[in-house]
C-alpha cells in the first residue's frame, strides 16, 4: 500500500488559515486521496477527498500537487472545535479495494 | 451522519467471557467495517463486509468473528474476551462515492 508522510504535531491561531501537509510519493494512477480527522473521543470523521484537481467544500480546501506526490488540507479559517488528528490517507479505487489504512496522523491543537 | 449507530457504546467484560458489539446502519450500504483503535497503533482493520453472509478478514482478525445475516447489521464477537482485546472499536460503512467511509461512534470495551 502507498504510505503517507505526515507531521506529528501542529498549531493553529483560532481564526487563522492552517495548512496541513501530507507526503505521498509512491501515490499510483488510480489513488485517490482522503483526508479524515478525529476530535476527542469520537471517531472519524471524512473531511475532503480528491483524485486530481483541488477539491473545495463547506470544510476545507484539498490542494493536490501537480505531480500528485503530496497534498496540503486547508482550513480557511480555524475554530477550537477544528482541534483534532488529521489523516492523510490513500485508497485504491475500483473493484476489491476495501481498506482505509490509517497512520499516526497531524495532530493540531488551536490557540485561543 | 450516515445513520450508523453502535451498540453497546460501553461494556466491562471479563476474560473468557463471549462479547458480541452490534453495528447498525438504516441506509442501505453494501460494505461495512469494524476497526479496533489502541493508543499508538491508531485504526486497525479487523474484518468487514462487501454484502449479506460476505466477509473478509482484516489486518487483526484473530479472536474475532462477525456475521452479516442481513444488510443493517453487523456483528463482531469475542468468542472468548481477553484483556488485549481492550479496546475502541468502531463501525463504519463505505459509500459508493469513491470509496469514501463513515464511522459509527464507537465502543469502548475494557476486558478485566
Amino acid at each position: 500500500d502507498a504510505k503517507t508522510t505526515q507531521p506529528n504535531s501542529m498549531e493553529s491561531n483560532e481564526e487563522e488559515p492552517v495548512h496541513l501537509p501530507c507526503n505521498h510519493s509512491t501515490i499510483s494512477g488510480t489513488d485517490y486521496i482522503h483526508w479524515y480527522r478525529q476530535l476527542p473521543s469520537q471517531g472519524p470523521e471524512y473531511v475532503i477527498h480528491g483524485l486530481t484537481s483541488n477539491v473545495n467544500n463547506r470544510m476545507a480546501s484539498l490542494a493536490i500537487a501537480e505531480d500528485r506526490k503530496s497534498s496540503t488540507l486547508i482550513l480557511h479559517r480555524a475554530t477550537l472545535r477544528d482541534a483534532a488528528v488529521y489523516y492523510c490517507i490513500l485508497s485504491p479505487s475500483g473493484a476489491g479495494s476495501y481498506q482505509l489504512t490509517f497512520g499516526k496522523g497531524t495532530k493540531l491543537s488551536v490557540i485561543p | 451522519d450516515a445513520g450508523i449507530t453502535q451498540s453497546p457504546r460501553h461494556k466491562v467484560t471479563e476474560t473468557g467471557t463471549p462479547v458480541t458489539l452490534r453495528c447498525h446502519q438504516t441506509e442501505n450500504h453494501r460494505y461495512m467495517y469494524w476497526y479496533r483503535q489502541d493508543p499508538g497503533h491508531g485504526l486497525r482493520l479487523i474484518h468487514y463486509s462487501y454484502g449479506v453472509k460476505d466477509t473478509d478478514k482484516g489486518e487483526v482478525s484473530d479472536g474475532y468473528s462477525v456475521s452479516r445475516s442481513k444488510t443493517e447489521d453487523f456483528l463482531l464477537t469475542l468468542e472468548s474476551a481477553t484483556s488485549s482485546q481492550t479496546s475502541v472499536y468502531f463501525c463504519a460503512i463505505r459509500t459508493s462515492l469513491e470509496e469514501t467511509q463513515y464511522f459509527g461512534p464507537g465502543t469502548r470495551l475494557l476486558v478485566l
